[in-house]
């Protein structure tokens, strides 16, 4: 199975300050067809994960734009360009490229 | 819009069972393959189960933790995904989330195996 390791597993952050994340695959996530099957989720405490982007750099519809994806291959990164007190939880990357899909560990993103 | 509503948790005893329901909707059902993902108290997402639409043969996929005890199963006339529970441990305890293309989750329902 693919593994996605993410780090920080932990970051701490001021209010308007940004902040990168990084999921890195034990392996291409480029698919046959073209595509790169890599999400991030959201999970707010209390909450069900909640989709922020989806193939790599798409941003879903209603998320606000200071969350941006980027990367290739094996490596990828979630920015925050200024966080916000609602972007505070647990973030997670996810690959369906190969099959089973897998998830990174997660990295929760708290106030300083 | 898309809205996953899951049911059928509650408290079961080990080596009890259980069937988790997730009713779909906003979407075109019949073309999405259709997962269960698991979060224990405190802990990441695992993959449960997924099965795959029609137009791939409604293929499964379990995770070993749960192989030959869990089964997923979906009805496509009425927009229905399950998770047969059978042989329940402790270690199954967990919050099950239905999900679409694994961007879309439901609220999600707590099973606590627990004698």
């Amino acid at each position: 199975d693919v593994v996605l390791t993410q780090t920080p597993p932990t970051l701490s952050a001021t209010i308007g300050q940004s902040v990168s994340i990084s999921c890195r695959s034990s392996q291409s996530l480029l698919h046959s067809n073209g595509n790169t099957y890599l999400n991030w989720l959201l999970q707010r405490p209390g909450q069900p994960p909640q989709l922020l982007i989806y193939l790599v750099s798409r941003l879903e519809s209603g998320v606000p734009n200071r969350f941006s994806g980027s990367g290739s291959g094996t490596d990828f990164t979630l920015k925050i360009s200024g966080v916000e007190a609602e972007d505070l939880g647990v973030y997670y990357c996810v690959q369906s490229t190969h099959a089973p899909p897998t998830f990174g560990g997660g990295t929760k993103l708290e106030l300083k | 819009e898309v809205q996953l509503v899951e049911s059928g948790g509650g408290l079961v005893q080990p080596k009890g069972s259980l069937k988790l329901s997730c009713a779909a909707s906003g979407f075109d059902f019949n073309s999405y393959g259709m997962s269960w993902v698991r979060q224990a108290p405190g802990k990441g997402l695992d993959l449960v189960a997924d099965i795959s639409s029609k137009s791939y043969n409604y293929a499964t996929y379990y995770a070993d933790s749960v192989k030959d005890r869990f089964t997923i199963s979906r009805d496509d006339s009425q927009s229905m995904v399950y998770l047969q529970m059978d042989n329940l441990k402790t270690e199954d305890t967990a919050l099950y989330y239905c999900t679409v293309v694994l961007g879309y989750w439901g609220q999600g329902v707590m099973v606590t195996v627990s004698s």
